[in-house]
This record gives structure tokens, sequence and C-alpha cells, in this order.
């Protein structure tokens, strides 16, 4: 069986330029959680969807935005680029009613020069 | 003060030797407890799950909660070089809408 598969891996953006990330869940999963981890940090919590409505939002601006799909892939959105928005953006899909059950995915390494 | 205290190390140990990694935490609805691990360049890989308080062990692997303490605890037996890793701690206080909350992770360095 697939894991959780994130597309691109790595993605170089330029300042004020828009990103699209993806995230296919594991066949079965129904939620899916994006995470930022900058080099050195533990991941920190962006956005939950669960059955494509948002259940859960971290301490990040409104140029994050995500949607879940009817097949249940995601995608995260980030709008004008900033520097600081280089990092590691990892995917985690879990089933239904798991607080713990999380995979994640290997991750989409972005860096904005 | 950050949620979620973790030593970032580098943690250097010998072969054989007994790992001891840890986490402390200020919020006291945390109930679910983790403990992943990730290798360079890929995705955290879950390791060990508790819910509140207890000690739960699975091969090498014994991992402790004291929520009267706040402290989190996990021990690795027999370390092995491939164990080499940075150990991340995550907690949640379930419901899932606030997601999970990571130490900053313990770079473990295992020598042969």
């Amino acid at each position: 069986d697939a894991g959780v598969t994130q597309s691109p891996t790595h993605l170089i953006k330029t300042r004020g330029q828009h990103v699209t990330l993806r995230c296919s869940p594991i066949s079965g999963h129904k939620s899916v959680s994006w995470y930022q981890q900058v080099l050195g940090q533990g991941p920190q919590f962006i956005f939950q969807y669960y059955e494509k409505e948002e259940r859960g939002r971290g301490n990040f601006p409104d140029r994050f935005s995500a949607r879940q799909f009817p097949n249940y892939s995601s995608e995260l959105n980030v709008n004008a680029l900033l520097l600081g928005d280089s990092a590691l953006y990892l995917c985690a899909s879990n089933s239904q009613g798991s607080f713990y059950g999380y995979t994640f995915g290997s991750g989409t390494r972005l860096t904005v020069v | 003060q950050k949620e979620v205290e973790q030593d970032p190390g580098p943690l250097s140990v010998p072969e054989g030797a007994i790992v001891s990694l840890n986490c402390t935490y200020s919020n006291s609805a945390f109930q679910y407890f983790m403990w992943y691990r990730q290798y360079s360049r890929k995705g955290p890989e879950l390791l060990m799950y508790t819910y509140s308080s207890g000690n739960k062990e699975d091969g090498r692997f014994t991992a402790q909660v004291d929520k009267s303490s706040k402290y989190i605890s996990l021990f690795i037996r027999d370390s092995q070089p491939s164990d080499s890793a940075t150990y991340l701690c995550a907690m949640s206080a379930g419901g899932g809408a606030d997601g999970l909350t990571f130490g900053k992770g313990t770079h473990l360095i295992i020598q042969p």
C-alpha cells in the first residue's frame, strides 16, 4: 500500500510568489493535516481537514489556505511568499477518530529566495 | 515558555547503551502522547503512543508518561547505529482541532 504521497518534493520560489503543495492520503484515511517544519525545529500545525471541512487551524496568517477534495487529497496554498516561509511542509493522514495514528509523508522542501 | 520543551542535543552514546529521551510540557489538557523518529530528509515516523499516564513497551522501546509532573520519556534499549535519528515528542488534547504539538526534537547519534 502506498503511504502518504506529497508533490513536488522540492520547490524554489521567489518572494511574493504563490505556491501550491499537494498531498494524497493513505487509502481509506479521510483526515489530512498540514505541518510546517523549519530547520532545527519540530513540525508546527497549520491545518486539519476531515471530510472536506476544515476542522482545525494553527497560528498561521491568512496567506496560508488549504482545501480537501472529494477523493480526500488536499492542497496547501501559500500566497505572497516570504523568506521565512522556507521550510519542509509535511502532510499527515489518519483514520477517523484517531488522535495519534498520524502517518506523515516525506514532505515538500520549499525554498524562498 | 514553549508548550513542549525538548533538549535538541546532540546526544551521542555508544552502541548497546540505554538511551533516555525526555520532554516536559505545560498544557495540562494534553492526553495523547507520541514519539516520532525522523531520519534526515524524511517525514516523521510514529514509534510509540500512549494515552494518559503510564508505561508502554514495544520491543526495545519503552514510553513513559507522568502527567502529574508533565514529563514524558522514551527509553531505547540495546541501541543500534540505525537508531541514529532525530526523535520528536508530540502531544494532543484530543479532538484534532489543535493538531499535534511537537517538541523541537533530540538529535541522537549511536556510535558503532
